[in-house]
Order: C-alpha cells, then sequence, then structure tokens
C-alpha cells in the first residue's frame, strides 16, 4: 500500500541542539516527497521537497532533509534548533505519480529555551 | 485573492442537520484540494479538481459527502446528515497545474466543524 509514516508523534529538543523529524515512505516508483509545517493557529505551509537529483535538500528555515532510496526514508533535519521552530510537521509523498498527496500522522515539534 | 480563503472558519451543527464548507483559491490556480484533519489522525485526502473536474474522490468517507467547484474557482464541500464523526478541521488548498508538476499546495486556514 502507499503510505507514508511518521514514526513520532512528538519530539522535544533543546533550543540549540540539533533536530531530526522522521519520515519513511513506501511507494511504487520514485517517490515525490514534501515536508509541510503547521504553526499554532496558522494554516500548512511548504518547507521542501525532494523529486530528483542530490539526496540533501535544503528548505525554508533552515531546514534540510536527505532522501535515503535504500532505508525509504526522507527525514528532516535542523542543525540548531529554535524555539520558533515549536510546530507541527507533516511529511507527504506523491502517491503513484500525478496523483493525490498522502501526509503522514503529523510529528509535535517541542523546542524549549 | 492574496491567499486560499475558507469559509466560515467555524462552524457548530447539530447531527444530521446538512453544512457547507465553502473555498476560495489562489486566483488562477487550477488544482484544488480538500482534506480534513482530526486529532490524532493526521492529514486525510478527500478529493481533489482539476479545474471543475475531480479526477479522484476516493478519499470522500461515505456518500454523504460530495463537492463541486464552479468556474475553475470556488470550491464547496457539502456533508449531508452529519455525524458527530464528521467533527475535524477541513483543509483546502490549491497549486497553480496540479500534483503531476510537483508543485507546492497553499493551504487556507481551514474550518473547524464540530458536530454535537
Amino acid at each position: 500500500a502507499q503510505s507514508v509514516a511518521q514514526p513520532e508523534d512528538q519530539v522535544n529538543v533543546a533550543e540549540g541542539n540539533p533536530l531530526t523529524v522522521k519520515c519513511t515512505y513506501s511507494v511504487s516508483g520514485n517517490p515525490y516527497l514534501f515536508w509541510y509545517v503547521q504553526y499554532p493557529n496558522r494554516g500548512l505551509q511548504f518547507l521542501l521537497k525532494y523529486i530528483t537529483g542530490d539526496n540533501l535538500v535544503k528548505g525554508s528555515y533552515g531546514f534540510e532533509a536527505e532522501f535515503n532510496k535504500s532505508q525509504t526514508s526522507f527525514h528532516l533535519k535542523k542543525p540548531s534548533a529554535l524555539v520558533s521552530d515549536s510546530a507541527l510537521y507533516f511529511c507527504a509523498v506523491i502517491y503513484n505519480q500525478g496523483g493525490k498527496l498522502i501526509f503522514g500522522q503529523g510529528t509535535e515539534l517541542s523546542v524549549k529555551p | 485573492g492574496a491567499g486560499v480563503s475558507q469559509s466560515p472558519s467555524n462552524k457548530v451543527t447539530e447531527k444530521g442537520k446538512d453544512v457547507e464548507l465553502r473555498c476560495d483559491p489562489i486566483s488562477g490556480h487550477t488544482a484544488l484540494y480538500w482534506y480534513r484533519q482530526s486529532l490524532g489522525q493526521g492529514l486525510e485526502f478527500l478529493i481533489y479538481f482539476q479545474g471543475n473536474s475531480a479526477p479522484d474522490k476516493s478519499g470522500l468517507p461515505s456518500d454523504r459527502f460530495s463537492a463541486e467547484r464552479t468556474g475553475g474557482s470556488v470550491s464547496t464541500l457539502t456533508i449531508q446528515r452529519t455525524q458527530q464523526e464528521d467533527s475535524a478541521v477541513y483543509l483546502c488548498a490549491s497549486s497553480l497545474i496540479g500534483v503531476s508538476s510537483n508543485e507546492k499546495l497553499f493551504f487556507g486556514s481551514g474550518t473547524q466543524l464540530s458536530v454535537l
């Protein structure tokens, strides 16, 4: 089945420390992968995407994500977390190229001072 | 418009009533999407439109749910005979061309639906 999984409901990080939000996918063919962020009381915003090319993708607000085909993962990372990064993060994959965008369950990131 | 606009922002209704949720996409965007966000359920795909047609309705949970889009612009999601399990945030998004182009989606702020 085509799917995307975020194994952690919540990630807690101290400000200044590196952060990782995990995502794994299951989709036939070449996946198109996305990360979106939802700040409190605001709509979802696009962070970054992987279509093809370099496995390391850089996006907004200093975030990056690494596509790993052998592990079918697309983890979101940031070298130094900020309190303002606290939000709900969603990984997404395009199902069967040209079809719908499937989202994961979301991971709540909490960055404490 | 400047962004995707959804109305109402909040809707409280009684079980068994019908509700209509409206989405006004970004001007010029041909693709429009409806998702549902429930606590602990993530984002659930409902339907998407390419222009006025809906190539994929597979996410609609039951025949109580329907959606239409007219003039390639505004879309309405209708839920008939609402049930308590329909309570959720209904999100609309639009993109310039469509998912096949791998574009990013622009989301509205959503409609919080509460069925009592």
